[in-house]
């Protein structure tokens, strides 16, 4: 079974300084993990993904992420963060091993609040 | 910009009707996903769909929901009887064929709100 953990359900940032919003996930073989944003009333929007190669990976509005497979996790950055970022984020994983059926699992969210 | 069409954006009903959402997905993708988010469960995935095929819908209460795709632009996600407890905003998500497929990126609609009293 895959499954994906966000332990924080709300990260406050002020403007200007970096954010960070945590993700660790589990899978059986290795892992396609994905960053998507949800403003509100929206449905949700691709930030991101890591398939292979670079464990470093950048996205749209700056964003970036980084694998780490020995902690399993895979926690969403940016190193300014503006007021426009404030959104709710999921981290979703697909298990390549059993394909799960490209059934995609998102974690519970993360709101992100980024103040003036 | 290609986009997964919802219909109704919100829907408002008393409990025992019939409630029925529909999906357009992109144009070419071939894979077909019906979402349930609420602020208890958050996203919950109910059913999906490859080359109009149901492949998994375990997360779906069979008793009561059923989704079918009667063509390839065209998902349906029906409630019947519909419930309270059924009140939440559901997402229709397509994503493209491809020998990665399952490293696609899913597309999602606005959703739909459905309000069930």
């Amino acid at each position: 079974a895959q499954s994906v953990a966000q332990p924080e359900d709300q990260v406050n940032v002020a403007e200007g300084n970096p954010l960070t919003v945590k993700c660790t996930y589990s899978v059986s073989g290795n892992p396609y993990l994905f960053w998507y944003v949800q403003y509100p009333n929206r449905g949700l929007q691709f930030l991101l993904k890591y398939i292979t190669g670079d464990n470093l990976v950048k996205g749209s509005y700056g964003f970036e992420a980084e694998f780490n497979k020995s902690q399993t996790s895979f926690h969403l950055k940016k190193p300014s963060a503006l007021v426009s970022d404030s959104a709710l984020y999921f981290c979703a994983v697909r298990d390549i091993l059993t394909g799960g059926g490209n059934k995609l699992t998102f974690g519970t969210g993360t709101q992100l609040k980024v103040e003036l | 910009d290609a986009r997964v069409t919802q219909t109704p954006r919100h829907k408002v009903t008393e409990m025992g009707q019939e409630v029925t959402m529909r999906c357009q997905p992109i144009l070419g993708h071939n894979t077909v996903f019906w979402y349930r988010q609420t602020m208890m469960q958050g996203l919950e995935l109910l059913a999906y769909f490859r080359n109009r095929a149901p492949l998994d819908d375990s997360g779906m209460p069979k008793d009561r929901f059923s989704a079918e795709m009667p063509d390839a632009t065209l998902a349906t996600l029906k409630i019947q009887p519909s419930e309270p407890r059924d009140s939440a905003v559901y997402f229709c998500a397509s994503g493209s064929p491809g020998t990665l497929s399952g490293a696609n990126v899913l597309t999602f609609g606005a959703g739909s709100r459905l309000t069930v009293l």
